[in-house]
């Protein structure tokens, strides 16, 4: 169980594109989805906290405008990169926590999108 | 604001040879703390969770222990295949949206 499936893995753009990365929860019901960033030899950095039905939550430094989220369902949010830049270049990495996870933190992460802007 | 920071930045272990990966942290009021393991280029796999001082979890070669102000995460006569980056993080308040450390790099060496 608790298995969150990210597409696509590998993804090269021209600068000026956008880009969109699906994360979903295939066995249970995501209440809450984070999008985290993740730079060579670094930590996982959180970029914002979307819960269904309503807007996304951006942590501070975060475009919102850039990085685009929607978690229009319990099994599926999206991050769009509009008008990729090569600084944005990196490893994007979705987590899901179901409604049992709300008392336990432990997050689901799906297999992470690799992203490269030319 | 939680802070995690894990030691040491990088291991070699032979096979066989046991060792621990610390995680340290300053929160305030632990919900959770969590350790995943993850591959290059992957998602970060859950491993456990532990929750108050003194618990302890294992599964197969690794077993994981808190105190009140670390964790270990005891890896007991490692294969070449345990080789990966381990994270910690902790959860603390209310939205129990985990910190994480920036990880230890082991590998083990056949």
């Amino acid at each position: 169980g608790a298995v969150v499936s990210q597409h696509p893995s590998r993804v090269i753009c021209k600068s000026g594109t956008s880009v969109k990365i699906e994360c979903r929860s295939l066995d249970f019901q995501a209440t809450t989805m984070f999008w985290y960033r993740q730079f060579p030899k670094q930590s996982l950095m959180l970029m914002a906290t979307s819960n269904e039905g309503s807007k996304a939550t951006y942590e501070q430094g975060v475009e919102k405008d850039k990085f685009l989220i929607n978690h229009a369902s319990l099994t599926l949010s999206t991050l769009t990169v509009t008008s990729a830049h090569p600084e944005d270049s990196s490893f994007y990495i979705c987590s899901a926590r179901g409604a049992g996870g709300l008392s336990t933190g432990e997050l689901f992460f799906g297999e992470g999108s690799r992203l490269t802007v030319l | 604001e939680d802070q995690v920071t894990q030691s040491p930045e990088a291991l070699r272990l032979q096979e066989g040879e046991s060792s621990s990966l610390n995680c340290s942290y300053t929160v305030s009021g632990l919900r959770g703390l969590f350790w995943y393991r993850q591959d290059p280029g992957k998602g970060p796999e859950f491993l456990f969770t532990l929750y108050s001082a003194g618990e302890e979890k294992e599964k197969e070669r690794l077993k994981a222990t808190l105190t009140k102000k670390e964790s270990f995460l005891h890896i007991t006569a490692p294969k070449p295949e345990d080789s990966a980056t381990y994270l910690c993080a902790v959860a603390s308040g209310g939205s129990y949206i985990p910190t994480f450390g920036r990880g230890t790099s082991l590998i083990v060496h056949p």
